[in-house]
């Protein structure tokens, strides 16, 4: 079955870098995108972007103006998403959340989850 | 950016009871509209996608409808395991966007 497997939870002090691993197993892994979001504390979920974990293209979130960086280790079956600058308001839980459709087609929802890295930003 | 709002914020629900919560998009989205249900410390769960089409696995309690900017989903009769945040999210154009979600909570 389809597991996503996330490192575990991240205290960061403000202006550091974090990085955030998912593991995915039970799948091709090079046949899907996988995107990130996250949610802040009582927050909706944003979307931040997605990698096609074939060829490794990514595509960002204008939000997040260039502090995102998402890359592949495709023998390891690994996506990590690291998110340099941190603030307090970076405080949130990250998911990885695989794309519902294979590279052919993004579908852009997501049927997959990781079970979430809390990461607080915090002096 | 596409913004999204749902309505209500929360409702207090029966099990039995049919439920109704409404998602708006400040443009149109076609029909790629999608819901996700959430419960504490837990990732979202995904129920319909592209706004009537249900997920497999998803009991034909939940439904959807709607297209362009307005998108609905039912519950036609409230078990006690819906009791959960439900969040509504495009998937037309980028960046993604989300609703801030409708909590149902138990009467």
């Amino acid at each position: 079955q389809v597991q996503l497997e996330q490192s575990g939870a991240e205290v960061k002090k403000p202006g550091a870098s974090v990085k955030v691993s998912c593991k995915a197993s039970g799948y091709s892994f090079s046949n899907y995108a996988m995107h990130w979001v996250r949610q802040a504390p009582g927050q909706r979920l944003e979307w931040m972007g997605w990698i096609n974990a074939g060829n490794g293209r990514t595509k960002y979130s204008q939000n997040f103006q260039g502090r995102v960086t998402i890359t592949r280790d495709t023998s390891a079956t690994t996506v990590y998403m690291e998110v340099s600058s941190l603030r307090s308001e970076d405080t949130a839980v990250y998911y990885c959340a695989r794309d519902w459709s294979d590279i052919s087609g993004y579908s852009y929802y997501f049927n997959y989850w990781g079970q979430g890295t809390l990461v607080t930003v915090s002096s | 950016d596409i913004q999204m709002t749902q309505s209500p914020s929360s409702l207090s629900a029966s099990v039995g009871d049919r439920v109704t919560i409404t998602c708006r998009a400040s443009q149109s989205v076609n029909n790629y509209l999608n819901w996700y249900q959430q419960k504490p410390g837990k990732a979202p769960k995904l129920l319909i996608y592209v706004a009537s089409n249900l997920q497999s696995g998803v009991p034909s309690r939940f439904s959807g409808s709607g297209s362009g900017t307005d998108f609905t989903l039912t519950i036609s009769s409230l078990q006690p395991e819906d009791f959960a945040t439900y969040f509504c999210q495009q998937s037309y154009s980028s960046p993604i966007t989300f609703g801030p979600g409708t909590k149902v909570d138990i009467k």
